[in-house]
């Protein structure tokens, strides 16, 4: 099976930076995701990791080490429109060839004026 | 290039009672995904479907099942309800098994009294 922890809240400052962190525990692992869900709407894709490193788009930026089962999601400037759930995803293989993505149970962002 | 649709947007059934749930996934996408997500949770997978055929299937009782058409829109059935079926059902559509990025509908609201 697979553990995915996740902060379940945090807040902050309009154009500050904020880092929410995910660890997860998996065997087979192929690749890490982000996603947005704002209240009452669908989650949207952020980004993907599967190879250790920074990807950086944009304002957003996220982090893999695979040999720390860790990934960190930075979000730079905040605006109030960054208030979401931010929801780590990880993918691991399946029997038939299939990859099947599990989620965490998301980190509320808060941010205010 | 119309998005993942799913229907009826919310609905409310009682104890015992039988839903069916509906998909159709983004233009070009084969396989779709079923999640549920309570309140203040992260998605949790149902089963996935690709080429008509349920391909994986996550921790969920038999009351659950799926179907997937040729033209590859998807139907979630949920018999002998519980008050603990009350949740967000998402779908979401990709490309072929090897899961990446996954397109989700803005998702059924079921509740159960």
């Amino acid at each position: 099976g697979q553990n995915i922890d996740q902060p379940t809240e945090m807040t902050a400052t309009e154009g500050a930076i904020v880092q929410i962190n995910c660890t997860y525990q998996t065997s087979g692992f192929n690749g890490l995701f982000w996603y947005q869900q704002h209240a009452g709407e669908a989650p949207t894709f952020l980004s993907y990791n599967v190879l250790d490193g920074l990807e950086e788009k944009g304002r957003f930026s996220s982090f893999l080490s695979r040999s720390k089962g860790y990934s960190y999601l930075l979000l730079k400037e905040l605006q109030m429109k960054d208030s979401a759930s931010y929801l780590c995803a990880v993918r691991a293989s399946a029997s038939g060839g299939s990859y099947i993505p599990t989620f965490g149970r998301g980190t509320s962002l808060i941010v205010h004026p | 290039d119309a998005g993942v649709t799913q229907s009826p947007t919310h609905l409310i059934k009682t104890r015992g009672q039988q839903v069916t749930l509906r998909c159709s996934p983004k233009s070009g996408h084969d396989t779709v995904s079923w999640y549920q997500q309570a309140l203040g949770q992260g998605p949790q997978f149902i089963f996935q479907y690709y080429e008509e055929e349920e391909r994986q299937r996550g921790n969920f009782p038999d009351r659950f099942s799926g179907h997937q058409f040729p033209n590859y829109s998807s139907e979630l059935n949920v018999n002998a309800l519980l008050l603990g079926d009350s949740a967000l059902y998402l779908c979401a559509s990709s490309q072929g098994l090897a899961v990446g990025e996954l397109f989700f509908g803005e998702g059924s609201r079921l509740t159960v009294l």
